[in-house]
């Protein structure tokens, strides 16, 4: 059974562009949330999907948006590139809201922004 | 806003002893809290978690303790290996919003 995929593995972007980063969850799994991963730092919840609806949203500027698909399968995007946003982008997935259910991350993207 | 603490941000242990990583959070309705290990270039993995509604959990060489009343829980490692050498994250699910709040990572080394 494969676990949460995420594409593409890693993005060179330059400031001022906008990125679309993808996930696939577990078979069977409703929920995704999507973090950022600063080096050396722990990951930073941004939103968190459960059958298609936002459920919550972190500290992150309007530039940061989501949303997820009837298969469940979710986009990140993120408009207007700083420098500062590189990071790894990890997407994590749960059959219910992380508050019922264990959740999984997938292995994330590493984007990198110059 | 909300937020955890953890301590200590490295640790270093000879083989075979214990390793205790310490976490503590602010959000008093916070009631589940997983541990994450992290190796270099790879995504979190889920170890042990605890919700609360007990007070301790163990699976084999790992086990989690909770204090609801001091808002704070700590990861145990018993016979720690080299495999085990990682990054270890603590984490706190808010009582609101569906927002998991992560500690800032131990990176602990298991010496051979």
């Amino acid at each position: 059974d494969a676990g949460v995929t995420q594409s593409p593995t890693h993005l060179i972007k330059t400031r001022g562009q906008h990125v679309t980063l993808r996930c696939s969850p577990i078979s069977g799994h409703k929920s995704v949330s999507w973090y950022q991963q600063v080096l050396g730092q722990g990951p930073q919840f941004i939103f968190q999907y459960y059958e298609k609806e936002e459920r919550g949203r972190g500290n992150f500027p309007d530039r940061f948006s989501a949303r997820q698909f009837p298969n469940y399968s979710s986009e990140l995007n993120v408009n207007a590139l700083l420098l500062g946003d590189s990071a790894l982008y990890l997407c994590a997935s749960s059959f219910k809201p992380p508050a019922e259910e264990t959740q999984y991350f997938g292995p994330g993207t590493r984007l990198l922004v110059l | 806003g909300e937020n955890v603490e953890q301590h200590p941000s490295t640790l270093s242990v000879q083989e075979g002893d214990s390793a205790v990583i310490k976490c503590t959070y602010s959000d008093s309705a916070s009631n589940y809290f997983p541990w994450y290990k992290q190796e270099l270039g790879k995504r979190p993995q889920l170890i042990i978690d605890i919700r609360s509604n007990v007070g301790e959990k163990k699976d084999q060489r790992i086990a989690v303790t909770l204090n609801k009343t001091a808002k704070h829980f700590s990861l145990h490692i018993t016979e720690t290996q080299p495999e085990d050498s990682a990054v270890y994250f603590c984490a706190a699910l808010l009582s609101y919003g569906q927002n998991f709040v992560f500690g800032p990572g131990t990176r602990l080394s298991v010496l051979p």
